[in-house]
């Protein structure tokens, strides 16, 4: 079954506590992203990355870091979380860009920063 | 930059009945795809449509349609015989050819409660 998964799920942790949460497709897709979803403001893209190796800063990247070392994975990284960044992250992924080709999201991490 | 405005935070509609939810979006592109996104309660990103905006004829996917009006920057979704199944939050989207990123610009959102 082609699907995006991320793990955890659900993830309540402290400031400044290093948090990494993953993101897998296999879809084969070369783009990938990672967007967060805040009350009265939509999905915002934070990263995304055309392919292994290659990772761009989206609109909201402050306090984020990403990597792409294999195809597959995707994993967002906060090296020292603050409760600004509670919020529901997606991965997303999709193969090159094109009306026809669908992005898809993973089931989303609820992510809360005491 | 593009922005999509949702400008109906929340809508009602009474089952089997008809309901039409607003997008507008603003941009200096002639050539984008725009998109709407169905999240119901289990937070599941679900594509319901898409448009292409070079194409004139308005975009169908069985009980959803929409009204795309490329001069007015107008991207409306008509929900028809709705179901209680309906019931979700539901966002507008537009994403640029020229994005190297493949990103989606969201509107806020639009919650729709299906009334039994």
């Amino acid at each position: 079954e082609a699907q995006v998964t991320q793990n955890p799920r659900y993830l309540i942790t402290v400031t400044g506590k290093k948090l990494t949460v993953t993101c897998s497709q296999n879809m084969n897709h070369e783009y990938m992203s990672w967007y967060r979803q805040d009350p009265g403001l939509g999905l915002r893209q934070i990263y995304y990355s055309m392919n292994v190796e290659v990772t761009d800063k989206g609109d909201v990247p402050e306090g984020y870091k990403v990597s792409r070392k294999e195809k597959r994975n995707f994993p967002l990284i906060l090296e020292s979380p603050s409760p600004n960044q509670t919020s529901l992250y997606f991965c997303a992924s999709s193969r090159r860009p094109s009306a026809n080709y669908e992005q898809y999201f993973g089931p989303g991490t609820r992510l809360t920063v005491t | 930059a593009q922005t999509v405005t949702q400008s109906q935070p929340e809508m009602s509609v009474q089952e089997a009945e008809t309901v039409t939810l607003s997008c507008t979006y603003d941009t200096s592109e002639s050539d984008y795809y725009l998109f709407w996104y169905k999240q119901p309660p289990s937070r599941q990103m679900i594509l319901v449509i898409r448009q292409e905006a070079y194409k004139q004829q308005n975009a169908t996917e069985n009980r959803f349609s929409v009204n795309f009006q490329k001069a007015a920057k107008s991207f409306s979704l008509k929900i028809s015989d709705s179901q209680l199944g309906d019931a979700a939050m539901y966002f507008c989207a537009y994403r640029s050819p020229m994005e190297y990123g493949n990103k989606l610009v969201f509107g806020a959102g639009t919650i729709l409660r299906v009334k039994s």
